[in-house]
């Protein structure tokens, strides 16, 4: 079945550096959703992207789509604490259905 | 407006006894979406259902497992003769009726589930 894979599982930077996860999928995907998870608490919708090779910022956070529609990127820049968490990736599986990548966690050392 | 709401947030049982997970959906949401999350790990999903109906549970393990969301009240999760392997945290998802496409999922806080 579908499986959408993310890279890498952790990830550990100091404070001001960059962050990239990457997403990559098994099928090419209607859309792509990207989520985010504080340690303990639950995951919060951040962005959808729809379109081939869209890019969307907020604010530090910069989300691509991948010209094909398989792999999906986002990418923190200056990371701050409050960026700690994990990040998700999830595609669509039939119909209203996400299936979601193990997710990458980002720690900070201030 | 109030999002989606989850009880309890923490639940003990011991092995043998049953769970039962309460899902609220956001105001005017429809679907319904439970989800497992162990330690460490990603979002697996378990559930879908719209009111009195299951679209998919292909995610849900075929024994002890059930779910349901009825035309009044909070979907349910239950977990009938609770095992250790069932600790983790449950986490509920809404989104709205759509016109097509995926939408957005909304979720509730989880509810911790501890097996003794």
């Amino acid at each position: 079945g579908q499986q959408v894979m993310q890279i890498p599982q952790y990830q550990h930077v100091q404070e001001g550096e960059d962050f990239t996860t990457y997403c990559n999928s098994s099928t090419t995907l209607s859309n792509i959703q990207w989520y985010k998870q504080r340690p303990g608490g639950h995951p919060v919708f951040l962005i959808q992207l729809v379109k081939s090779g869209e890019v969307k910022k907020q604010k530090r956070l910069t989300f691509q789509f991948g010209e094909a529609k398989k792999n999906s990127s986002l990418h923190i820049t200056a990371t701050q604490t409050t960026d700690v968490g994990t990040y998700f990736c999830a595609g669509p599986r039939g119909a209203q259905k996400l299936v979601f990548g193990q997710g990458t966690r980002l720690t900070i050392n201030p | 407006n109030a999002g989606v709401m989850q009880n309890p947030r923490h639940l003990v049982r011991r092995r043998g006894q049953e769970a039962r997970l309460r899902c609220s959906p956001m105001k005017g949401h429809s679907h319904v979406y439970w989800y497992r999350q162990l330690p460490e790990e990603g979002l697996k999903f378990m559930v879908y259902l719209q009111k009195e109906n299951i679209i998919d549970e292909s995610g849900m393990p075929k024994e002890r497992f059930s779910a349901e969301f009825p035309k009044e009240g909070p979907s349910i999760l239950r977990i009938q003769q609770v095992v250790r392997g069932d600790s983790a945290a449950y986490f509920c998802a809404s989104s709205p009726v759509s016109s097509g496409g995926t939408d957005t999922q909304y979720f509730g806080p989880g509810t911790r589930l501890t097996v003794l």
